[in-house]
């Protein structure tokens, strides 16, 4: 089966400081991808979305990066503040037009 | 416009016992998806529906039944509950089975006991 993970299942951060969130994918024919975030209690919450034929995506404080050649995938958050707290998690699409998730990171931040 | 909602929020059931989640969307979107999220785990597809009249199995549909009542609703079944199905349930929607985001309601939470 797919096999979508992160680097780091726990990320403090400085309320200020940037937060950089990884995501390693292991079949290189995925050509979409979903960055989420998941609050306590709540259902994930789309944040930033990337096709394969782009290396970089940005939105609001936030920015995507893809690097097909190592298959991994990058979620940098801008300035990050006390609700940016949340466990994130990529998702990656493969040919068969289902969906991999991965088991996310928890993000906290220090205010 | 409440996006996906789904209803109960929390179940306990005993082992043996039957229950029907519900989820409806009001966003017009054809396709509707079953995901459970268990610790440690990513979210894991139980049955999807393309459109109106179609349910296929995903990843993990043994136990589970679904119907897509109508392009609002998409309903998913436990005949007979057991410990294992004990998890956090999501659905979700899309406008197309493709490269779209899902929106996902709040989840059920259900324990068997």
């Amino acid at each position: 089966g797919e096999s979508v993970g992160l680097h780091l299942p726990t990320l403090s951060v400085q309320e200020g400081d940037n937060s950089i969130i990884n995501c390693a994918y292991s079949n290189s024919a995925s050509d979409y991808f979903i960055w989420y975030k998941q609050e306590s209690g709540k259902g994930p919450q789309f944040i930033i979305d990337i096709r394969s034929n782009m290396d970089k995506r940005q939105g609001q404080r936030v920015t995507v990066l893809l690097n097909k050649t190592v298959k991994h995938l990058s979620l940098q958050i801008a300035a990050t503040q006390p609700g940016d707290s949340a466990v994130y998690f990529c998702a990656e699409m493969n040919t068969g037009n289902q969906f991999y998730f991965g088991t996310g990171t928890s993000l906290t931040v220090i205010p | 416009n409440a996006g996906v909602t789904q209803t109960p929020k929390f179940q306990v059931l005993k082992t043996g016992q039957s229950m029907t989640l519900q989820c409806a969307q009001d966003m017009n979107h054809n396709s509707m998806y079953w995901y459970r999220q268990d610790p440690g785990m990513g979210l894991r597809l139980i049955y999807y529906s393309a459109s109106e009249g179609t349910t296929d199995k995903g990843e993990v549909p043994n136990g589970y039944n679904v119907s897509r009542l109508n392009k609002r609703e998409f309903s998913l079944r436990l005949e007979s509950a057991a410990p294992s199905q004990t998890s956090v349930y999501f659905c979700a929607s899309s406008d197309n089975r493709g490269s779209q985001p899902q929106h996902f309601g709040d989840g059920t939470r259900l324990s068997i006991l």
